[in-house]
């Protein structure tokens, strides 16, 4: 296993454009998240999935966000109608389930989108 | 919400001296992870700890969790160009979600 792989790194949409993203997490890890970046600052949680279930979502994911993991394995972040303020760094990672040393979380190298 | 602060925000120091990085919480983590990101790309883990008061090492990066799991520092000692990066702590709640540190950015310079 190579680690958290996301796709594409990089990407660069027109306003009001669609994209989506994919990430295929650790392949015996539970839990997968969705978390942005803006320049300098910590990643922000956005949304996490136990196996297919999404079973908590913040309030920066609004109504143009949406995310799936329909079998449980990989997942995708499709953000509708960009907006310039959605450029980001969108780093996935994911971690097992219980709590203590198990529950690290490994991080993939993240997608740069740019909307101009 | 929890909320994790990170001091300080920037540091720039040469190349030999010795640094401490402090990140604090008014909320209690099961756990917390220490991670190094640069420039575009992912965080990369450096150390998880969990019990109160535990101390890790690793080469030159002493990390410690604080008696109340409240609160951890990373020190690093004879700093290299090549610990330059953005270090982040993150705890884990109850419900194993990470929560981020608003970041350190390091620049260690010849």
């Amino acid at each position: 296993d190579t680690g958290v792989s996301q796709d594409p790194r990089h990407k660069i949409t027109k306003r009001g454009q669609n994209v989506t993203f994919r990430c295929d997490p650790i392949s015996e890890h539970n839990r997968l998240y969705w978390y942005r970046q803006t320049l300098g600052q910590g990643p922000e949680f956005l949304t996490y999935f136990q196996n297919e279930a999404q079973l908590e979502k913040s309030r920066l994911l609004s109504d143009r966000f949406s995310a799936e993991r329909p079998k449980g394995s990989f997942s995708t972040l499709e953000i509708q109608r960009t907006e310039q303020g959605d450029s980001a760094m969108y780093l996935c990672a994911s971690s097992l389930e219980f709590p203590g040393p198990g529950t690290e979380a490994f991080f993939g190298q993240g997608t740069r989108l740019t909307v101009v | 919400t929890q909320l994790l602060e990170q001091s300080p925000q920037f540091l720039s120091i040469q190349e030999g001296e010795n640094l401490t990085v402090y990140c604090n919480s008014s909320s209690v983590f099961s756990s917390l992870q220490w991670y190094r990101q640069e420039p575009g790309e992912g965080p990369v883990l450096l150390v998880t700890v969990v019990t109160g008061g535990e101390v890790k090492k690793l080469k030159r990066l002493t990390f410690q969790f604080g008696d109340a799991r409240k609160d951890s520092s990373l020190h690093i000692t004879a700093a290299q160009p090549g610990d330059t990066g953005l270090y982040l702590c993150a705890g884990a709640g109850t419900a194993s979600k990470l929560t981020f540190g608003t970041g350190t950015r390091l620049q260690v310079t010849l």
